[in-house]
């Protein structure tokens, strides 16, 4: 099984801070790489495939970037409703695994 | 309106079986996978296995082979995610969800229904 680690496990920001979020994979996963994001009592909601392709009407201070075993996710200036918890998924694998989640918390 | 719409909220006792569905409208059901997700209260996000409605193959992930049955019956667009005999342990949010492939390979969840509640407790 490919493991995916995610970094910070939580995060504190302010409002107009640039944050990052790493993702690791246990081997190589190309460019097979999913961002999505989770607020509390809802759905996940895809934001960033293939590593770095935003998905369409997301918000384009989300941007995501890497290849091979070592990604990361950036929101270039944080808005309010971009507090939430956030993560990443190989496709690489048919078996789909998932980071296990970075929450981002207001400072 | 393209929606995947999931089934209510269960509440059972230990040992008894249960059945969830999901409705897929607005699109080809037969021509995509379906997803089942699982997140235990307070928890992450734990992908469970796939089915192709149009020949019902499916995989499971190592981790809920043998604990749950996934099927679909394509004359209503709908996929089932079941269980013989619940436990306590299966108490959590379960999200069915579409995987979508883009051109370079990878498999992206680009549509979710809203979730099903299970509360198993004695």
């Amino acid at each position: 099984d490919i493991q995916m680690t995610q970094s910070p496990s939580s995060l504190s920001a302010s409002v107009g801070d640039r944050v990052t979020i790493t993702c690791r994979a246990s081997q190589s996963i190309s460019s097979y790489l999913n961002w999505y994001q989770q607020k509390p009592g809802k759905a996940p909601k895809l934001l960033i495939y293939a590593a770095s392709s935003l998905q369409s009407g997301v918000p384009s201070r989300f941007s995501g970037s890497g290849s091979g075993t070592d990604f990361t996710l950036t929101i270039s200036s944080l808005q309010p409703e971009d507090f939430a918890t956030y993560y990443c998924q190989q496709s690489y694998s048919t078996l789909y695994s998932f980071g296990q989640g970075t929450k981002l918390e207001i400072k | 309106e393209v929606q995947l719409v999931q089934s209510g909220a269960e509440v059972k006792k230990p040992g008894e079986s249960l059945k969830i569905s999901c409705k897929g409208s607005g699109y080809s059901f037969t021509s995509y996978w379906i997803g089942w997700v699982r997140q235990m209260p307070g928890k992450g996000l734990e992908w469970m296995g796939i089915i192709y409605p149009g020949d019902s193959d499916t995989r499971y992930s190592p981790s809920f082979q043998g604990q749950v049955t996934i099927s679909a019956d394509k004359s209503i667009s709908t996929a089932y995610l079941q269980w013989s005999s619940l436990k306590a342990s299966d108490t959590a949010m379960y999200y069915c969800a579409r995987p979508r492939g883009d051109l370079t390979g990878n498999w992206y969840f680009d549509l979710w229904g809203r979730g099903t509640l299970v509360t198993v407790s004695s």
